[in-house]
């Protein structure tokens, strides 16, 4: 089962904006990922961010956690038209010694050039 | 390229025909876990084996489906008598477990179209 929603499903914007891509979660976590998944390929890790940590960069990414509300956020400055993919939230069970991702349902980015 | 390998890339079926797909994990990477993908969905777990032990099944894995690692390096995925509602992507990611955390790193998919 999923894990819970991303918001917005899809998103269209214009080359040199912000996109800010939201992520809610049903359980408990240690950690939350972030996915990159371009049209019809595999996924690409972005960024991990910890339970006990607020917010986190890397490059032109910015992720936030709030767990008291169970949400991510995670955005992208000055978007490039190579940004365009579909962008996934995942966080690891906790039952069992097992590293399985759940993941959202994603949200779909267009960067129009 | 030493990330992660699967194959075939793409397979069309006939429904009732059995498939199999392969994947190569990092090569010092001791877990690997499959997922399934349709359209418009985010990856579901399927099953993951640390070195050559299937250590969790989903209960999406139906009997007619089977998941090997012979000697903890690579591993296939066979699919049985196979039905339209099989076709999807099917995803292997490969890990190195260290304390409580872990990356998987995601090979391109296999996308399987059961006719």
């Amino acid at each position: 089962s999923q894990q819970g929603e991303e918001d917005p499903q899809a998103l269209s914007i214009q080359e040199g904006e912000n996109a800010t891509m939201n992520c809610s979660y049903k359980t408990s976590i240690n950690n939350l990922q972030w996915y990159r998944q371009n049209s019809g390929r595999g996924l690409v890790h972005l960024i991990l961010i910890r339970s006990n940590e607020r917010e986190k960069h890397s490059g032109r990414l910015r992720v936030t956690l709030d767990t008291s509300k169970k949400s991510s956020s995670l955005l992208i400055t000055a978007s490039r038209a190579a940004d365009t993919a579909s962008y996934f939230c995942a966080t690891p069970a906790l039952s069992g010694n097992t590293g399985k991702l759940i993941f959202g349902q994603g949200t779909t980015l267009q960067v129009k050039p | 390229d030493t990330g992660v390998s699967q194959d075939p890339r793409h397979k069309i079926t006939k429904r009732g025909q059995n498939v199999t797909f392969r994947c190569d994990p990092i090569s010092e990477h001791n877990r690997l876990y499959w997922y399934r993908q349709t359209l418009g969905q985010g990856p579901e777990f399927l099953t993951y084996f640390q070195n050559e032990a299937q250590l969790e099944k989903s209960r999406l894995l139906s009997d007619r489906f089977s998941a090997e690692r012979p000697k903890g390096s690579f591993s296939t995925l066979e699919i049985q008598r196979t039905e339209q509602g099989d076709s999807a992507m099917y995803l292997c990611a490969s890990s190195f477990r260290q304390g409580s955390e872990e990356t998987q790193y995601f090979g391109p998919g296999t996308r399987l179209l059961v006719l």
